[in-house]
């Protein structure tokens, strides 16, 4: 079973910020935190990880909070191509780690 | 950097038929290649482990007879599923984690391949 719980959908008006949160209560000291989208029909696309503290790239911001139970995935102007399917993992980074994809967020951008 | 491809996208067998789908990672070596299966409106289910030059690790309830996985170097990895059925239509999704990436072992995946069988 996936280790992550998330809304199954969210909507978002164009450019303003989407904010997607992911539980993980029972993530372990040695698990980071990743984050994919999944367009329609094309294999997930790497966004950002982290393992506790807070994260920015160029694509995105990732906020971990303090006890690690949860996060949020901040996507700072959501554009209609943001629209896709968000996947928050935990994973270990050592040994046979492998990622349990859950149902996601079906993020959608209104224009 | 970290691109990893499959071939074919698209395939369409007739019942009985075996199919093989090649992942590549096009510019960086990887140690673990994985499968992943989705079937429509779900999300990805892993079916595999591979580790370049053993046999592959298998999710439970996945037949290994059925879908063969060979990782023959530490840029290829091929799944073939042999006597394809029509419940073995899906898209099938590979990913690469880089020999060199560090304590985080990030997976890229492929773009998938989606396969009818009739």
């Amino acid at each position: 079973d996936a280790k992550t719980t998330q809304p199954p959908s969210m909507d978002c008006a164009e450019g303003r910020a989407a904010n997607l949160p992911c539980n993980h209560s029972t993530i372990s000291g040695n698990e980071y935190v990743y984050w994919y989208r999944q367009i329609h029909s094309q294999g997930p696309q790497y966004i950002i990880h982290g393992l506790k503290n807070n994260e920015t790239n160029e694509m995105a911001s990732l906020i971990i909070t303090e006890d690690r139970k949860s996060s949020t995935l901040i996507l700072p102007h959501a554009t209609l191509r943001d629209t896709a399917v968000y996947y928050c993992i935990v994973s270990r980074t050592s040994g046979t780690y492998k990622y349990i994809f859950g149902t996601g967020t079906r993020l959608k951008v209104l224009a | 950097g970290a691109v990893v491809s499959q071939h074919p996208s698209r395939v369409i067998c007739k019942s009985g038929t075996s199919v093989k789908i090649e992942c590549r990672s096009l510019d960086f070596q990887a140690t673990t290649m994985f499968w992943y299966r989705q079937f429509p409106k779900k999300s990805l289910m892993l079916m595999a482990t591979s580790n370049e030059g053993s046999k592959a690790t298998y999710e439970q309830g996945v037949e290994k007879d059925k879908f063969l996985i060979n990782h023959a170097s530490l840029t290829l990895s091929t799944l073939t599923v042999t006597s394809a059925h029509p419940e073995d239509s899906s898209f099938y999704i590979c990913s690469a984690s880089r020999l060199d990436g560090g304590p985080t072992d990030t997976q890229y995946f492929g773009p998938g391949t989606r396969l009818t069988v009739l």
